[in-house]
């Protein structure tokens, strides 16, 4: 069955600081997979997604994951975090049966 | 362009009411797939529209129940509302054949009291 895994529920790093989001899920098939952010009250934001090719790929605000097949892993991250940058964060697999499986979120704080 | 809205924006009902919930698609899809956020947790799939047909759903009961106008809108439907029912809803919208690139709204939130 497909899942995603978030195991970091919240996090805090400090304005201008690197951050990584970890993500891992399982499924059978190649996934394709995304990084959603939400806003307090808002929907979901796509910041990027994998389908194939390039396992590093970029998305917007300055944000990119690495596609790591071995270690069924889609981690997240930011060189440089801006205050804009705190919001929930989900990892998201999409199956074959056409279906997202998100994972539970990881709360980014940012801090001064 | 319009992206995906929804109406409304909140909604408190009590236990055993029904709600229906509104979204209308970004301009040009033809797919709808709704989704329940509750609170602390991450979107989970109720079901998905195509050409006035329910598709594909979720592992959610028979209180939960849809509907696709020919504008491609949306509804939700959810009879005997329980506590559990309070979430967020989000609807999203896509075209038929690239499913996987879906554009949400900004949800409805729901309160059960």
């Amino acid at each position: 069955a497909q899942s995603v895994t978030q195991p970091d529920i919240h996090i805090t790093v400090s304005e201008g600081a690197s951050l990584e989001l970890r993500c891992n899920y399982s499924y059978g098939a190649t996934p394709y997979l995304f990084w959603y952010v939400q806003s307090p009250g808002q929907g979901l934001q796509l910041l990027l997604k994998y389908f194939s090719g390039d396992t590093l790929v970029q998305g917007i605000k300055g944000f990119e994951a690495e596609f790591k097949r071995s270690q069924s892993s889609f981690n997240l991250r930011k060189p440089s975090v801006h205050w804009s940058d705190a919001a929930e964060y989900f990892c998201a697999v999409f199956s074959t049966g056409n279906q997202f499986y998100f994972g539970t979120g990881t709360s980014l704080t940012v801090i001064p | 362009d319009a992206g995906v809205t929804q109406s409304p924006t909140h909604l408190i009902k009590t236990r055993g009411q029904q709600v229906t919930l509104r979204c209308s698609p970004k301009s040009g899809h033809d797919t709808v797939s709704w989704y329940q956020q509750a609170l602390g947790q991450g979107p989970q799939f109720i079901f998905q529209y195509y050409e006035e047909e329910e598709r594909q759903r979720g592992n959610f009961p028979d209180r939960f129940s849809g509907h696709q106008f020919p504008n491609y809108s949306s509804e939700l439907n959810v009879n005997a509302l329980l506590l559990g029912d309070s979430a967020l809803y989000l609807c999203a919208s896509s075209l038929a054949g690239e499913q996987e690139t879906q554009y949400f709204g900004p949800g409805t939130r729901l309160l059960v009291l």
